[in-house]
């Protein structure tokens, strides 16, 4: 039972540079999210997709780009990497349903733009 | 204005004892929840605790307790008997709006805990 899984868990960047985060879960949720987390700022919210083939912008989405091609997976990409980009990177998804509908969240990707 | 306030950057306590880490939020959405996540050394973000803002009682998962204030918007996260492990950076989070559906949550900087022996 894998929950979210992110890949890859690190990454060095040179300013310029392209990348694509892999997110991924097993359990038909509905809902995605990426959040970036820096020092001192809490999480906040990138892109978000409330369905197969849909996205929308959160509160930082500068810089990114997200695609929801399969309802598992939920791709972030990064055109031309910025050192202010330096971040760790979660995923999260949720189902949507009732009760809490907390978001499960992914282990993390730290990257890293020099 | 900040939604989510968490005024505590560090706190310390001691082994077996209770602690209290503060929360409050600033919305204008008769409906929200409000959540607790515990982020260990590890990394993982780990769902802790929720609040509804029409619950009538307060919310407790073990030894996890919510302090809701709802007239003074708070939302206090209090841990009886703290144990070693519970040494981690603790987010508080509100969702706007009604549950179900996507929740689009705003947090709080984060309290990092510390649990002496």
């Amino acid at each position: 039972n894998a929950g979210v899984t992110q890949t890859p868990k690190f990454r060095v960047l040179k300013t310029g540079q392209s990348m694509t985060l892999l997110c991924a879960q097993d359990m038909n949720h509905e809902y995605m999210y990426w959040y970036r987390q820096d020092p001192g700022m809490g999480l906040r919210l990138i892109h978000y997709s409330v369905g197969e083939g849909t996205t929308a912008k959160g509160e930082v989405p500068d810089g990114y780009n997200v695609s929801r091609l399969k309802k598992q997976n939920f791709l972030l990409g990064l055109e031309s990497a910025a050192p202010s980009q330096t971040s760790v990177y979660f995923c999260a998804s949720s189902s949507g349903g009732g009760g809490y509908n907390e978001q499960f969240f992914g282990p993390g990707t730290r990257l890293t733009v020099l | 204005a900040q939604k989510i306030t968490q005024t505590q950057p560090g706190m310390f306590v001691q082994e077996k004892e209770a602690v209290t880490l503060d929360c409050t939020y600033d919305t204008s959405d008769p409906s929200y929840g409000l959540f607790w996540y515990k982020q260990p050394s590890s990394g993982e973000m780990i769902f802790l605790i929720y609040q509804g803002s029409y619950d009538q009682q307060n919310a407790t998962e073990g030894r996890y307790s919510l302090n809701f204030q709802k007239a003074r918007k708070s939302a206090n996260l209090v841990i009886s008997a703290s144990q070693l492990g519970d040494s981690a950076m603790y987010f508080c989070a509100m969702r706007e709006g009604p549950p179900g559906g996507y929740n689009k949550l705003i947090f709080g900087a984060g309290t990092r805990l510390a649990v002496h022996p």
